[in-house]
């Protein structure tokens, strides 16, 4: 495998159901990140990570939980989701989280009902 | 701290050239460009860092104006493969800010 990849491609979950989306990246990367895309909505920055450390969370709820096991791994775990939370879900990696480019996984359709 | 992108949309005939505009009210460190096609991840394009640089990528290339804090994309001569939604990103600084704030996007349509 190369790049950032994304599993599951798609998900439909309930109200009350708990999942867990996961990212995996080969490029060396150090930094990681979760990003929300819905319908007509610019894509929204969820979190951030640096060798495994957050650094940065934009207000997201408290029902979506990251989790960084290591610079390659990087999972959100879902719990108690409102159907308004059905969107496209990317992970991306880059080199450094300031001034390089960022590589996006397929992403995680995520349909909450 | 969004930046405001324009226009929203653009249709264009082949071979046409674009321009897309990106701009910010704060002071940038960086811009950066990126393209979706319907379905599919965003691919990076192009970054511009301060300093007023200009970059090219095959028929696509970028300006960055620090002082007055835009970014323009140009694509000249466009392709079929160019359709899709234009997002700029921008980073307002380095240091601790670890946050690539994206625009609405610009979809550009390429027609036969």
């Amino acid at each position: 495998e190369t790049g950032v990849t994304q599993t599951p491609r798609h998900l439909v979950m309930g109200m009350t159901n708990k999942k867990s989306l996961k990212c995996e990246q080969h490029l060396g990367h150090n930094a990681m990140y979760w990003y929300k895309q819905s319908a007509k909505k610019p894509l929204e920055l969820m979190f951030v990570y640096n060798f495994k450390e957050q650094t940065e969370n934009n207000s997201v709820p408290s029902r979506f939980s990251p989790e960084c096991p290591n610079s390659s791994h990087l999972f959100l775990h879902l719990h108690t989701l409102q159907p308004e939370d059905s969107a496209l879900y990317l992970c991306a990696s880059s080199l450094s989280p300031t001034g390089y480019e960022q590589y996006f996984g397929p992403g995680t359709r995520l349909t909450v009902t | 701290q969004q930046p405001v992108q324009s226009p929203q949309a653009v249709i264009l005939r082949e071979g046409e050239d674009a321009v897309i505009n990106c701009s910010s009210s704060k002071a940038l460190y960086s811009v950066h460009w990126y393209r979706q096609k319907h379905g599919e991840a965003p691919v990076f394009l192009m970054i511009l860092l301060k300093g007023g640089e200009q970059k090219g990528h095959e028929k696509i290339s970028a300006s960055f104006n620090e002082k007055k804090q835009q970014s323009s994309l140009y694509l000249t001569a466009s392709q079929l493969s160019y359709s899709g939604t234009y997002f700029c990103g921008t980073e307002l600084g380095g240091g601790s800010n670890y946050k690539l704030t994206f625009g609405k996007g610009t979809l550009l349509t390429v027609n036969p």
